[in-house]
C-alpha cells in the first residue's frame, strides 16, 4: 500500500531533550516536506526537500533540522525542543512533478513540557 | 505572497442538508487550488484540485468546488451531507515556486442529526 508513515505518532518530552520524528514514504517520491499544524494557523511548512541531499527552509524553520540521505526518509530533528514547538506535525511527499498531489502522513502530536 | 482565507472557523449542518465551505485566495497568476479533509486523528486527504479548464471540479466523496476568478474564490460544496463528513476542511494554494502548499486556517464541520 502506498503510504507515508511517521513515528512516533504521539510524544511527550521535556524542554531541551533532543528528539527525532521519522518520516518514510514507499512511493519513490522525489519531494518531501514537513508541516506543523496549530489551532487558528492552519498548516505551515517547516522544511522541504526536492531530492536526496537537497533541502531548503520553509516558512517556520527555526528550531528544526532535517536531512535527506535516502530518497524514502526525511527525518525532522529538534535539537533542543521548547514548549512553543508543541504542535501536530505532518510529513508529506509527492513526485517531482510540482502539480501532483501531496500525500500526507498520519501526523505526530508532540508535547514539549 | 500567496494567502488563503477560510472565513468560517466552525459550521454546523444538519445531516442531509447541503453544504458550502468558503475559500478565498490571494494570488497574482493562475492559481493551483486544492481542498483537503482531515478526519479526527487522521492525516490530510485530497478531495479535489483545480489547475485549469472547467471551473466546476468534481472530487471524491460527492464533493465539488467551483473556481470563480472574479471573486478569487474556490468554494467547496456537497448537496447532501452525511454524518461521516464531520471533519476539518482545508483549502490550499500552491505557491509560485511550487515548493509548498499555502493553507487556510481550516473550517471545522459539525453534522447534527
Amino acid at each position: 500500500e502506498a503510504q507515508v508513515t511517521q513515528n512516533p505518532r504521539y510524544l511527550i518530552t521535556v524542554t531541551g531533550k533532543k528528539l527525532t520524528v521519522t518520516c518514510s514514504q514507499n512511493m519513490n517520491h522525489e519531494y518531501m516536506s514537513w508541516y506543523r499544524q496549530d489551532p487558528g494557523l492552519g498548516l505551515r511548512q517547516i522544511y522541504y526537500s526536492m531530492n536526496v541531499e537537497v533541502t531548503d527552509k520553509g516558512d517556520v524553520p527555526e528550531g528544526y533540522k532535517v536531512s535527506r540521505k535516502e530518497k524514502r526518509n526525511f527525518p525532522l530533528i529538534l535539537e533542543s525542543p521548547s514548549p512553543n514547538q508543541t504542535s501536530l506535525y505532518f510529513c508529506a511527499s509527492r513526485t517531482g512533478t510540482e502539480l501532483n498531489e501531496q500525500f500526507f502522513g498520519p501526523g505526530t502530536r508532540l508535547t514539549v513540557l | 505572497a500567496q494567502s488563503v482565507t477560510q472565513p468560517d472557523i466552525h459550521i454546523t449542518v444538519s445531516e442531509g442538508a447541503s453544504l458550502e465551505l468558503r475559500c478565498n485566495y490571494s494570488y497574482g497568476a493562475t492559481p493551483y487550488l486544492f481542498w483537503y479533509v482531515q478526519s479526527p486523528g487522521q492525516g490530510l486527504q485530497l478531495l479535489l484540485k483545480y489547475f485549469s479548464g472547467d471551473t466546476l471540479v468534481q472530487g471524491i466523496k460527492g464533493f465539488e468546488a467551483e473556481f470563480k476568478r472574479s471573486q478569487s474564490s474556490f468554494n467547496l460544496r456537497k448537496p447532501s451531507v452525511h454524518w461521516s463528513d464531520a471533519a476539518e476542511y482545508f483549502c490550499a494554494v500552491l505557491n509560485t515556486g511550487f515548493q509548498k502548499l499555502v493553507f487556510g486556517t481550516g473550517t471545522r464541520l459539525l453534522v447534527s442529526p
